[in-house]
């Protein structure tokens, strides 16, 4: 069964920082580009960024261009979002997702970042 | 990169069908056949309902179908069924290994 589980998500204070991890299964990890889009409570979706399959390549919305870093060890079929600065706009559940021919096609339950003092 | 406009609600009776609009421009939902739709229950992950603009996974009813001209896309749910409550977001490629959303459609089964 393809899987993908998130974990990482906490309270922080503005300004601090977080890292985010995506666990799969059930694929071949290395194959697959992969995303994290994130969803404001009681707001829409919103693409965060995205890492080719060999991790040579990354592309990171506007919004968190400069403070977000994604990563991934294929080794471990692990995904990681790093996220440094953090505001109160970044609030939001987490979802890591694979990515087939430009479509989300297996999605993550979500972790939740609170970002307050 | 603006998101990709929705109307806010959608609904219809059991058996009713119910059309989904995705306005986006020339650079993303016009340059681009990868048009995508997503289903959100309440508290759950999005699920992938169509992709390439008019393709459904395995497993996708038949009853959801997709189009596209010019600039807006569009989603149809055809005889609502109580399950199809949810919010819809479409998506599209924008270029550069980069995506939009839309802002989401909440679709209501009288």
């Amino acid at each position: 069964e393809v899987q993908l589980v998130e974990s990482g998500g906490d309270l922080v204070q503005p300004g601090g920082s977080l890292r985010l991890s995506c666990a799969a299964s059930g694929f071949t990890f290395s194959d697959y580009e992969m995303h994290w889009v994130r969803q404001a409570p009681g707001k829409g979706l919103e693409w965060v960024s995205y890492i080719s399959a060999s991790g040579s390549a990354r592309v990171y919305a506007d919004s968190v261009g400069g403070r977000f870093t994604i990563s991934r060890d294929n080794a471990k079929n692990s995904l990681q979002l790093q996220m440094n600065s953090l505001r109160a706009e970044d609030a939001a559940v987490y979802y890591c997702a694979r990515a087939s021919t430009r479509r989300f096609d297996c999605w993550g339950q979500g972790t939740l970042v609170t970002v307050s003092s | 990169q603006s998101a990709l406009t929705q109307p806010p609600s959608a609904s219809g009776s059991p058996g009713q069908s119910v059309t989904i609009s995705c306005t986006g421009t020339s650079s993303d939902v016009g340059a681009y056949n990868y048009v995508s739709w997503y289903q959100q229950h309440p508290g759950k992950a999005p699920k992938l309902m169509i992709y390439e603009v008019s393709q459904r996974p395995s497993g996708v009813p038949d009853r959801f179908s997709g189009s596209k001209s010019g600039n807006t896309a569009s989603l149809t749910v055809s005889g609502l069924q109580a399950e199809d409550e949810a919010d819809y977001y479409c998506t599209s490629y924008a270029g550069s290994n980069s995506y939009v959303f839309g802002t989401g459609t909440k679709v209501t089964v009288l």
